[in-house]
Formats: C-alpha cells, structure tokens, sequence
C-alpha cells in the first residue's frame, strides 16, 4: 500500500525557513515523478514543484528562487526547503506520487498534509 | 499558464440526482486532464484521468468526459458520501493548473 507522510510543518515569520519532509512507502520512489501540491485556506489547489527520479526540479513562478525540491531515493524521502516565506506561501501542503512511472501526469496518492502559517 | 475554469462554483443536489461539473481550458489540453474530490480536512483522492478513464476503486456512478478545452464530470445517484468540492486538474503544460474548484452540497 502507498503511504506518503508529511513533517516539519509549522509556523514561521515572514522573511523565514521551514523544510517539509515526506516519507514514501509502498513503492520505489526513485521510479516516480514527486510533487509539491498546495492549498491557502478555504481556497483551491496550487502545484508548486516537482521532481524527476533523476533530480530534474520544477518550480511553479510564485516560489521558483525561494523553494528548493530534493529528494533521497535511498531513504525514500521528499523535501521542500522554503525560504524567504511570505504571507501567501500559507496553507496545507500536500506531497503527491506521479501516475505513471518516469512520468509528469495527474497524482494517484498524496500525503495527509503540512500545515504552514506565515506570520510576524 | 492554462487556466482551468470549472463551472458552477457550487452545487445544491438530493440524494439520487445527476450533476454535471465542467471544466473549461483556455488552450487545449488534449485528453491530459483529471478530476479529484476532496472532503473536509482530507487530501484530494483521483476519480478520473485521461479525461475519461475511472480510477481503480472509484465507483461507476462517477464518469468523465471530453477532450480538448471542455471536459464534464458526472456523478448519477448522488449518494450520502459524494457530497465534496470537485478539481479538475490539466497534465499537458507546466505548469499544470487546477480549477478553482466546484462545491457539492445538500
């Protein structure tokens, strides 16, 4: 069964770092295209960034600069590092596992989500 | 960027209806597009990719079609549980965008 479990969310001042985590298991991640899905509250779903199995990263215009996506096969991890937070970077985020394999497409599973709050 | 523009923001509807949803593009999107529910406080589950395909495990009350720019999702004999906001989500451009949503309620 796919399991993905999100840490490290939490509350940060404008200007500020946090650094989410995702645990997958259940399937080999290093085949699997890997995604950073968001949503402010009360509002819609935002695609942030993704990552090959290969390492080639993504970023959607609002965060590229700020974030950074990583991933540890081995470990069978996902990382955001997120930087230079702002106000709007607030919400749920969700990781979610590609479709197909080796493949940018729609997200068969997600995680249960990472609650930041950006505030001073 | 592809806005995704789904239509009606929200919907009323008894147990036992029919509800169409739509999704419009503005460039076309080919068959790349998918749909999710999403419940309070939960992650979104898939329904339906490539447009028309059922997610394994989704029921049948649950159909997706078109291709192009205009997609529909139908959910026949509403049941207690389908009561959720719907996304369509379009896979051929990056990057790939969401519809602002579609809110199904009593």
């Amino acid at each position: 069964e796919v399991q993905l479990l999100e840490s490290g969310g939490g509350s940060a001042q404008p200007g500020g770092s946090l650094r989410l985590s995702c645990a997958a298991s259940g399937f080999t991640l290093s085949s699997y295209v890997m995604t950073w899905v968001r949503q402010a509250p009360g509002k819609g779903l935002e695609w942030v960034s993704d990552i090959s199995g290969s390492g080639r990263a993504d970023y959607a215009a609002s965060v590229k600069g700020r974030f950074i996506i990583s991933r540890d096969n081995s470990q069978n991890m996902l990382f955001l590092e997120m930087n230079n937070l702002r106000a709007d970077d607030a919400g749920t985020y969700f990781c979610a596992k590609g479709f197909y394999e080796n493949s940018h497409d729609w997200f068969d599973s997600w995680g249960q989500g990472a609650l930041v709050t950006v505030s001073s | 960027d592809i806005q995704m523009t789904q239509s009606p923001s929200s919907v009323s509807a008894s147990v036992g209806d029919r509800v169409t949803i739509t999704c419009r593009a503005s460039q076309n999107v080919r068959g790349r597009l998918a749909w999710y529910q999403q419940k309070p406080g939960k992650a979104p589950k898939l329904l339906i990719h490539a447009a028309s395909t059922l997610q394994s495990g989704v029921p049948s009350r649950f159909s997706g079609s078109g291709s192009g720019t205009d997609f529909t999702l139908t959910i026949n004999n509403l049941q207690p549980e389908d009561y959720a906001t719907y996304y369509c989500q379009q896979a051929n451009n990056f990057p790939f965008t969401f519809g602002q949503g579609t809110r199904l309620d009593i």
